[in-house]
């Protein structure tokens, strides 16, 4: 069964701090999604990893994957306060399954204190 | 462009009442997904669908049915409502696999908050 295990699960952090966020699952898949998610509010997108080694950056966010070591992280550069959000990894396991079964981590619920 | 709309956006239900839960987008997109989103956890997927008239089991399957009639529309039915459905309701659309990341990308609806007592 597919697992996903993000880390930490709570992160309070200093603007202009850097950190990273960890996401491990448990079995073959080579589709990473990271989201957003405001309180009270839905799911925005912000990457989709496709590949092995696969870099992608948007602003302050950096994501990438290792699929052999099934590993995805998230790095938050220079922290700003409108940053702060509950952040979401997920994976699908089409690759695995011939089916688009998907699967969330707990997320990371991050607050970028002044 | 709407989006991804969902239809109620509040409901309260007692034990053993049905309802139906409306999902429409307007992006032409060939997959559609049910999930639930309990407090302090991640989305679990209820149902996905694949394409007009095609529907499938995701991880919390139980309890609920759906339909996907039209390519634009996608409908979670609860038949006996009970309390451990107590939860936000989202529904997601994709244009679906063709190589490139972006045709994997998910877009959310606003979400439809339930209630059972």
């Amino acid at each position: 069964e597919l697992k996903v295990e993000q880390n930490p699960l709570f992160l309070s952090m200093q603007e202009g701090k850097n950190y990273t966020i960890y996401c491990n699952y448990s079995t073959t898949s080579d589709r990473l999604y990271w989201y957003r998610q405001d309180p009270g509010k839905s799911l925005e997108s912000l990457f989709v990893l496709l590949s092995n080694g696969a870099v992608k950056q948007e602003g302050r966010l950096m994501a990438s994957l290792d699929t052999k070591a099934r590993l995805s992280t998230l790095h938050i550069t220079a922290a700003v306060h409108d940053l702060s959000a509950t952040y979401f990894c997920a994976v699908d396991t089409n690759f695995l399954y011939n089916n688009n079964d998907m699967r969330f981590g707990a997320g990371t619920r991050l607050t970028v204190k002044p | 462009n709407a989006g991804v709309t969902q239809t109620p956006k509040f409901r309260v239900l007692k034990t053993g009442q049905s309802m139906t839960l409306l999902c429409a987008q307007d992006m032409n997109h060939e997959y559609m997904y049910w999930y639930r989103q309990d407090p302090g956890m991640g989305l679990r997927l209820i149902h996905y669908s694949v394409g007009e008239g095609t529907t499938a089991k995701g991880e919390v399957p139980d309890g609920y049915n759906v339909s996907r009639l039209k390519k634009q529309n996608f409908l979670l039915g609860l038949e006996s409502a009970a309390p451990s459905q107590t939860s936000v309701y989202f529904c997601a659309s994709s244009y679906g696999g063709s190589g490139r990341p972006s045709s994997y990308e998910q877009y959310f609806g606003p979400g439809t908050r339930l209630t059972v007592t």
